[in-house]
């Protein structure tokens, strides 16, 4: 069965770093895309980047070009998405997903709250 | 930058009804589009691919066409399971840009 569990919600205060996680199982980790979609409060969805776990191509939204980092361990099929100044904005739910024929398995969600 | 939109941004309906939502691009994506319905606290949930592909278990009373430009998404009778928030996304734009639509409310009438 193919699974994607994401690290759980984090409390983190304005400046400070975060790195969330995504493991997948179930499937080769290696052949897929996987993405990052991040929907804030009572918002749509919107796609932050994707990375290739295999060799690690990363590519990022213009709108998260800087703001974010998206990378993977293969040998622990996981990837990361990470902060380095963590701002009230970034406050939100951020999803990974696989990208097969569309995002077809998604992880559960990581909340993150950022607040002083 | 490849841009989606939706109409309507909202829709009631009572279980039973034909609902019918449509995903515009703002140039040409062929058939690579796709929907997700998601539903209060939960992860968005994969609905069609390629524009008119079914994914695997789900119901037969969705049904997607369309290409190009404009696409639409087909309830053919609506059921209680199915009040939820239904996006559209793009995977045309290389390198991997996967814009979504804005999401369309379906709620009960």
């Amino acid at each position: 069965e193919v699974q994607l569990v994401q690290s759980g919600a984090e409390v983190k205060k304005p400046g400070e770093s975060l790195k969330i996680s995504c493991k997948g199982s179930g499937y080769s980790f290696t052949s897929y895309w996987i993405g990052w979609v991040r929907q804030m409060p009572g918002k749509g969805l919107e796609w932050m980047g994707i990375i290739y776990p295999g060799d690690s191509d990363t590519r990022y939204s213009p709108s998260f070009q800087g703001q974010v980092t998206i990378s993977a361990d293969k040998s622990i099929s996981t990837a990361y998405l990470q902060w380095s100044s963590l701002k009230a904005s970034d406050t939100a739910m951020y999803y990974c997903a696989r990208q097969g024929s569309g995002l077809d398995y998604w992880g559960q969600g990581t909340l993150v709250t950022v607040s002083s | 930058d490849i841009q989606m939109t939706q109409s309507p941004s909202s829709l009631s309906a009572s279980v039973g009804d034909r609902v019918t939502i449509t995903c515009r691009a703002s140039q040409s994506i062929s058939s690579y589009l796709n929907w997700y319905q998601q539903k209060p606290g939960k992860a968005p949930k994969l609905l069609i691919y390629a524009a008119s592909s079914l994914q695997s278990g789900v119901p037969s009373r969705f049904s997607g066409s369309g290409s190009g430009t404009d696409f639409t998404l087909t309830i053919s009778s609506l059921q209680p399971e199915d009040f939820a928030t239904y996006y559209c996304q793009q995977s045309y734009s290389t390198p991997p840009l996967f814009t979504f639509g804005p999401g369309t409310k379906v709620d009960i009438k």
